[in-house]
């Protein structure tokens, strides 16, 4: 089965910053991976698919990109709704989330 | 708007059976472009597929799960259910329903299941 690993597993930053969390794979899994937003006592949400693809809805601040078996989501500039736990997922073969990545005030 | 909504004891004794129920509204079971899934969330920590089952009742499991999972559907009420059995304390945690297409974009708001007797 497939492993997904986050880095960092915490994050500090502080509003209008640009962040970046990395998402690997155990192996290759194309582009067929998701990002979700979760926040405390809520599901996730989801925000990118297939690597790059922008849920409808989603603010246009929220990116991805890779292949293969590293990933990224960035965030251009980081805004106060966006302090929260954030998951990939791969799609590839059933189905393995990562361990998250929390964002919090720095 | 698509609804997702769990239900089901929120506590269950060791060594018994988990059985949660996923109603949709908004929107048809029955569609042919989703599955629907089950996925988890002990307290504090990541989360964990469970399985997702077509309205045909064609269903896959988690393989680490396999063993205990059953999912099942009821299209004449809109409704998905979650069996698990033999529960330790280990199955402590919030249970969602989710709308799957290639990955999870409707989600229900979860409920807690507490193993312990």
């Amino acid at each position: 089965d497939i492993q997904m690993t986050q880095s960092p597993s915490t994050l500090s930053a502080s509003v209008g910053d640009r962040v970046t969390i990395t998402c690997r794979a155990s192996q290759s899994i194309s582009s067929w991976l998701a990002w979700y937003q979760q926040k405390p006592g809520k599901a996730p949400k989801l925000l990118i698919y297939k690597a790059s693809s922008l849920e409808s809805g989603v603010p246009s601040r929220f990116s991805g990109s890779g292949s293969g078996t590293e990933f990224t989501l960035t965030i251009s500039s980081l805004q106060p709704d966006d302090f929260a736990t954030y998951y990939c997922q791969q799609y590839n073969s059933l189905f393995t989330f990562g361990p998250g990545t929390k964002v919090d005030i720095k | 708007q698509l609804q997702l909504q769990e239900s089901g004891p929120g506590l269950v004794k060791p060594s018994e059976t988990l059985s949660l129920t996923c109603t949709v509204s908004g929107g048809s079971i029955s569609s042919s472009s989703y599955y629907w899934g089950w996925i988890r969330q002990p307290p504090g920590k990541g989360l964990e597929w469970i399985g997702s089952i077509y309205y045909s009742g064609s269903t896959y499991y988690n393989p680490s799960l396999k063993s205990r999972v059953t999912i099942s559907v009821d299209t004449s009420k809109n409704q998905f259910s979650l069996k698990l059995s033999s529960v330790t304390a280990a199955d402590t945690a919030v249970y969602y329903c989710a709308r799957l297409m290639t990955t999870f974009d409707y989600w229900g708001q979860g409920t807690l299941v507490t193993v312990s007797s």
